[in-house]
């Protein structure tokens, strides 16, 4: 256990719903990532944060998705309209204010299955 | 753009030493890492290298890295049934670049 959590662990969902997934970082760290890992991959980068502010999108990232960080803490991923292409693990990692290695501690990921 | 590439599979026979490749493009790295991921639980900091070296033991592991070549590799000295498991090559500066994932397999 990291100390990185994310809620729910599994979800499963119909194509055109909607679905937010949480993720709380380490309390101390400022930077908090977005990752999704579909079947036989790696994880692929989707966005982060420094503290709220949201740095950078992947273009994987489309106009359906939509991450927060409203205080700095805890980060909401959200995806409209849910496609079968987007079932996939959706994991968070966070990083200390001044890494040493720029290590990234993972949650456990939200497994989504959208039928 | 950035890619790290590595083999899918291996398969030893416990004791034995295992090597999992890597090639990767990213130059900017200033780390390189190995992340082990196991069946239902997350993904874990296995070791990492500083750019500037070329080899780096922590017990067990031993990492190699080729900075002319772009070539990275993981030993694994007396592996374990506990080391099966899937093993990844990761570069990037601040965004992490994973490989695909080299999937080991330990039998008796």
């Amino acid at each position: 256990d990291t100390g990185v959590s994310q809620d729910p662990r599994h979800k499963i969902t119909k194509r055109g719903q909607n679905v937010t997934f949480r993720c709380d970082p380490i309390s101390e760290h400022n930077r908090l990532y977005w990752y999704r890992q579909t079947l036989g991959q790696g994880p692929e980068f989707l966005t982060y944060f420094q503290n709220e502010a949201q740095l950078e999108k992947s273009r994987l990232l489309s106009d359906r998705f939509s991450a927060e960080r409203p205080k700095g803490s805890f980060s909401t991923l959200e995806i409209q309209r849910t496609e079968q292409g987007d079932s996939a693990m959706y994991l968070c990692a966070s990083i200390p204010t001044e890494p040493l290695t720029n290590e990234q501690f993972f949650g456990p990921g939200t497994r989504l299955t959208v039928l | 753009g950035e890619d790290v590439e590595q083999s899918l599979f291996l398969s030893v026979r416990e004791g034995d030493s295992s090597v999992i490749n890597c090639t990767y493009t990213d130059s900017s790295s200033t780390y390189l890492y190995w992340y082990k991921q196991e069946p239902g639980a997350g993904l874990q900091l296995l070791t990492y290298i500083f750019s500037n070296m070329d080899m780096k033991q922590d017990q067990r592991l031993t990492v190699l890295l080729n900075k002319k070549d772009k070539h990275l590799s993981l030993r694994i000295a007396d592996t374990q049934t506990g080391d099966s498991a899937i093993y990844f090559c990761v570069g990037g500066y601040n965004k992490l670049i994973f490989g695909a994932g080299t999937r080991l397999a330990v039998h008796p």
